[in-house]
């Protein structure tokens, strides 16, 4: 069975920049695994921030971005800000289903 | 703004059934997908069961199949989810879901709005 992968953790600084990926424990990911990308703050349900690879959702702000690095989905967060301090979730649109990633927990620090 | 509010959930021993409800106000609720899904205490986000617009069409998670109903009232803009024959395992926060499209595990989908959750616990 095919598994969503993420990096466990990831680190930023404020101001800084960082690249989070999505692949697949076999193969590519492609614009027809249509990625979609979900932020989850402590406590809270999650929130929509990119479907389609690179369509914002309603309301994101522009220092999220999604597209494709190497043979992953990516979301890069610019300019990170103290409340983008979260669980990140990216989705994948396999012949199983939507499958969900395991989450990457990014600290900003 | 879209709104989606659970409810249902609860305490209830192992075997036993509950069945979750979720009310969608402020878009037109047949004419988009739904889902159910759920985060266990500490942990990542399933996608347990997916239902069409019109009602017709369903999709389970390999972990749920069998146990679950997924099913909607359009005419009451009401999600619901019949959990049966519940195992420890079922423990968590189960999330009501407005999808971006219309059909069950459509191409160029994404869980769009997010209800808050509601909490189910299986334990003797």
């Amino acid at each position: 069975q095919t598994v969503v992968t993420q990096e466990p953790s990831l680190s930023v600084s404020p101001g800084g920049t960082v690249t989070l990926t999505c692949g697949l424990s076999s193969g590519s990911v492609s614009t027809s695994n249509y990625p979609s990308w979900y932020q989850q703050t402590p406590g809270q349900a999650p929130r929509t921030l990119i479907y389609s690879s690179n369509t914002r959702s309603s309301g994101v702000p522009d220092r999220f971005s999604g597209s494709f690095l190497g043979n992953k989905a990516a979301l890069t967060i610019t300019g990170a800000q103290a409340d983008d301090e979260s669980d990140y979730y990216c989705v994948l649109y396999l012949t199983s289903g939507m499958i969900f990633g395991g989450g990457t927990k990014l600290t900003v620090l | 703004e879209v709104q989606l509010v659970e409810s249902g959930g609860g305490l209830v021993q192992p075997g036993g059934s509950l069945r979750l409800s979720c009310v969608a106000s402020r878009f037109t609720f047949s004419s988009y997908a739904m889902s159910w899904v759920r985060q266990a205490p500490g942990k990542g986000l399933e996608c347990v069961s997916m239902i069409s617009g019109t009602g017709r069409s369903t999709h389970y998670a390999d972990s749920v199949k069998g146990r679950f109903t997924i099913s909607r009232d359009n005419s009451k803009n009401t999600l619901y989810l019949q959990m049966d024959t519940l195992r420890a395992e079922d423990t968590a926060r189960y999330y009501c879901v407005k999808q971006l499209t219309m059909i069950v595990v459509a191409p160029g989908d994404a869980f769009d709005i997010w209800g808050q959750g509601t909490m189910v616990s299986v334990s003797p």
